[in-house]
C-alpha cells in the first residue's frame, strides 16, 4: 500500500522559511518523480514542483521559483520542500504526490505564514 | 501557460442521475489529462488518466472522454459517495495547470 506522510508545516513569518518533508512507502520511491501540489483555504489546487526519479530534472510554477527548492533522498525514500522567503500567498495545505501525474496523495500538511 | 476552465463551478442534482463536468484548455494537450475527486477534509484522488483511462479501484460509472482542448468527467449514476469537488490537471506543459473545481452537491 503506497503512503505518503508530510510533515514540517507550520506558523512562520512572513519572510521566514520552512522545510517540509514526505517520507514515502509501499513503492519503489527512486523510480518515480514526485510533485508538490497546494491548497488555499477553501480553494482549489495549485501545481507547485516537480523532480524526477533521479533528481536531474525539476520545474516549478513562476509564483515560487527562486524562493521554494525541491529535492529528494531516495536512500531515505524521502522528499523535500525548502520554502525560502514565504510569503501570506504561500499560505497553503501542502500535497505530496506520487509520479508526474499525481496518481497517490499525501494527507497534506498546513503552511500558516502570518505576523 | 495553459489554462484549465471548468464548468460548471458547481452543479446540484439528486442520487441516479447522470451527470457532465467539463475541461477546456486554452491549447491543445494531446491526452494528458487526469481527473480528481475530493471530499471536505481529504486529500485528492486520482480518477482518470490520459483523459479516458480509469484508475484501478474506481467505480465504473465513472468515465471520462476527450482530446486535445475539451474533455469532460461523467458520473452515469450518481451514488451518494459522489458528492466532492471535481478537478482537472493537465500535465502537458509546464507549469502544469488545475482547473478551478466543480463542486457536486446534493440537489
Amino acid at each position: 500500500e503506497v503512503q505518503l506522510v508530510e510533515s514540517g508545516g507550520g506558523l512562520v513569518q512572513p519572510g521566514g522559511s520552512l522545510r517540509l518533508s514526505c517520507a514515502a512507502s509501499g513503492f519503489t520511491f527512486s523510480t518515480y518523480w514526485m510533485t508538490w501540489v497546494r491548497q488555499t483555504p477553501g480553494k482549489g489546487l495549485e501545481w507547485v514542483a516537480n523532480i524526477k526519479y533521479d533528481g536531474s530534472e525539476i520545474y516549478y510554477v513562476d509564483s515560487v521559483k527562486g524562493r521554494f527548492t525541491i529535492s529528494r533522498d531516495n536512500a531515505k525514500n524521502s522528499l523535500y520542500l525548502q520554502m525560502n522567503s514565504l510569503r501570506a500567498e504561500d499560505t497553503a495545505v501542502y500535497y505530496c504526490s506520487k509520479g508526474g501525474h499525481c496518481d497517490e496523495w499525501g494527507q497534506g500538511t498546513l503552511v500558516t505564514v502570518s505576523s | 501557460d495553459i489554462q484549465m476552465t471548468q464548468s460548471p463551478s458547481s452543479l446540484s442534482a439528486s442520487v441516479g442521475d447522470r451527470v457532465t463536468i467539463t475541461c477546456r484548455a486554452s491549447q491543445g494537450i494531446r491526452n494528458d489529462l487526469g481527473w480528481f475527486q475530493q471530499k471536505p477534509g481529504k486529500a485528492p484522488q486520482r480518477l482518470i488518466y490520459a483523459a479516458s483511462t480509469l484508475q484501478s479501484g474506481v467505480p465504473p460509472r465513472f468515465s471520462g472522454s476527450g482530446s486535445e482542448t475539451e474533455f469532460t468527467l461523467t458520473i452515469s449514476s450518481l451514488q451518494p459517495e459522489d458528492f466532492a469537488t471535481y478537478y482537472c490537471l493537465q500535465h502537458n506543459s509546464y507549469p502544469y495547470t488545475f482547473g478551478q473545481g466543480t463542486k457536486l452537491e446534493i440537489k
